[in-house]
């Protein structure tokens, strides 16, 4: 199985919803991301998971919390978050933190 | 601020054609990758290059390195209405745990 799955596909929240995004992959890699990326720009690095710990924080605003429950899932929990947030949340995996990236087909997240 | 800036941003070309993207980055890297993305969908890994390689094949994909000019190039050859698609480089810095990606070039393959 070399397939990222993401769910959902399309997520229209209001500002004090919670809601959460989910991810999953079953190739064994061991570091997951999260992305976000806003139309006809490249994809920004969020949090980067390595063995199940959190590696990178991109100075993301606390309404996102993530989560890796265990080596197979990745969560993003959001809260409060803003119509600039708005955007294409992309999940991807690798073998190790230079490999190549595997993405998810992404969720789309409208804010209102 | 992003390690990886390819050129063109935009690019159209006829069917049957060669195209070429090049992507210019700022800092020693360990690795090269270029990715292929269709409109508002998930990314495609399409080929990897190490920083002591400097020319890759993989099937109609040729990427070539050079660091001494820190730029690389993607060159797709006969062309296929199915390659429109945005391009993205990403470079990973050697003194840095994560992957940036380049601002992406938007190739429009025309019938």
């Amino acid at each position: 199985d070399t397939e990222v799955t993401q769910t959902p596909k399309h997520l229209v929240m209001g500002m004090t919803n919670k809601k959460s995004l989910k991810c999953e992959q079953h190739m064994g890699h061991r570091a997951m991301y999260w992305y976000k990326q806003k139309a006809k720009k490249p994809p920004e690095l969020m949090f980067v998971y390595s063995y199940e710990k959190l590696s990178i924080n991109e100075s993301v605003p606390s309404r996102f919390s993530p989560e890796c429950p265990n080596s197979s899932l990745l969560n993003l929990h959001l809260h409060a978050l803003q119509p600039e947030d708005s955007a294409l949340y992309l999940c991807a995996s690798s073998q190790g933190l230079y490999n190549e990236q595997f993405f998810g087909p992404g969720t789309r997240l409208t804010v209102l | 601020s992003q390690q990886g800036e390819e050129d063109p941003q935009a690019l159209s070309i006829q069917e049957g054609e060669n195209a070429t993207m090049n992507c210019s980055y700022k800092t020693s890297i360990n690795n090269l990758q270029w990715y292929r993305q269709n409109s508002g969908r998930g990314l495609v890994h399409l080929i990897l290059i190490r920083s002591n390689e400097r020319e890759k094949h993989s099937g109609r994909l040729r990427v070539t390195l050079d660091t001494s000019k820190k730029s690389s190039s993607l060159l797709i050859t006969a062309s296929r209405a199915a390659d429109t698609a945005s391009y993205f480089c990403a470079t990973d810095a050697e003194r840095d745990d994560k992957i940036i990606f380049g601002k992406g070039t938007r190739l429009h393959i025309l019938p």
